[in-house]
């Protein structure tokens, strides 16, 4: 069955600190990827996603994916954490054989110490 | 703030009763998604309407079914709610395009539904 993995349950780091989620994904095919940020209170936010072209994405808010085919992984990256990063962070898979269904991993909890 | 609006924000129903839940797409968006987010857990593909027609469907039964509307708002229908069926529910908007695969989906804010 299609599954999306997300390693990290719960991350805690302090500021100014560099950040990688893990992001796994299994399907064969082509794929389009995405990650979703929910902040505290608030609706979740397409942080990036990748189509096609560079495997590398740069998304909002300093953030970065680089897809990785032979891995099945599409990693979330950020140099230097503040403390507003503080959220829950979502990657989602669609199958590219369905238009319509997107695949999302059971989150990462971000906590960021001031 | 996407534009996708929903409503009501939250809901209490007891076990055995039915419930509707409203979205409003963005402006300029033609496709609407449903999805379930349990506590804890990532949101779940519910199903898709695309020109007022189901395009899709998660692992979800019979008794969760939908509607779209000519100015593509939807509705999200439970019949005979059970305990589990209490969770977040999203609604998802998107601009699919003929010939293209796929599009990219932004969220409302959610309808909490908790059930007794």
């Amino acid at each position: 069955a299609q599954s999306v993995s997300q390693h990290n349950h719960h991350v805690i780091l302090s500021e100014a600190a560099s950040l990688e989620l893990g992001c796994n994904y299994s399907y064969g095919g082509t794929v389009n990827l995405f990650w979703y940020v929910q902040y505290p209170g608030q609706h979740l936010q397409l942080l990036l996603k990748y189509f096609s072209g560079d495997p590398l994405v740069k998304g909002i808010k300093g953030f970065e994916a680089e897809f990785i085919k032979s891995k099945f992984s599409f990693n979330l990256r950020k140099p230097s954490v503040q403390w507003s990063d503080t959220a829950e962070y979502f990657c989602a898979v669609r199958p590219y054989s369905s238009a319509s269904k997107i695949i999302f991993g059971s989150g990462t909890r971000l906590s960021i110490r001031p | 703030e996407t534009g996708v609006t929903q409503s009501p924000t939250h809901l209490i129903k007891t076990r055995g009763q039915q419930v509707t839940l409203r979205c409003s797409s963005q402006s300029g968006h033609n496709t609407v998604s449903w999805y379930q987010q349990a506590l804890g857990q990532g949101p779940q593909f519910i199903f898709q309407y695309y020109r007022e027609e189901e395009n899709g469907r998660g692992n979800f039964p019979p008794r969760f079914s939908g509607l779209q509307f000519p100015n593509y708002s939807s509705e999200l229908n439970v019949n005979a709610l059970e305990l589990d069926d209490s969770a977040l529910y999203l609604c998802a908007s998107s601009r699919r395009m003929e010939g293209l695969a796929g599009d990219t989906q932004y969220f409302g804010p959610g309808t909490r539904l908790t059930v007794l």
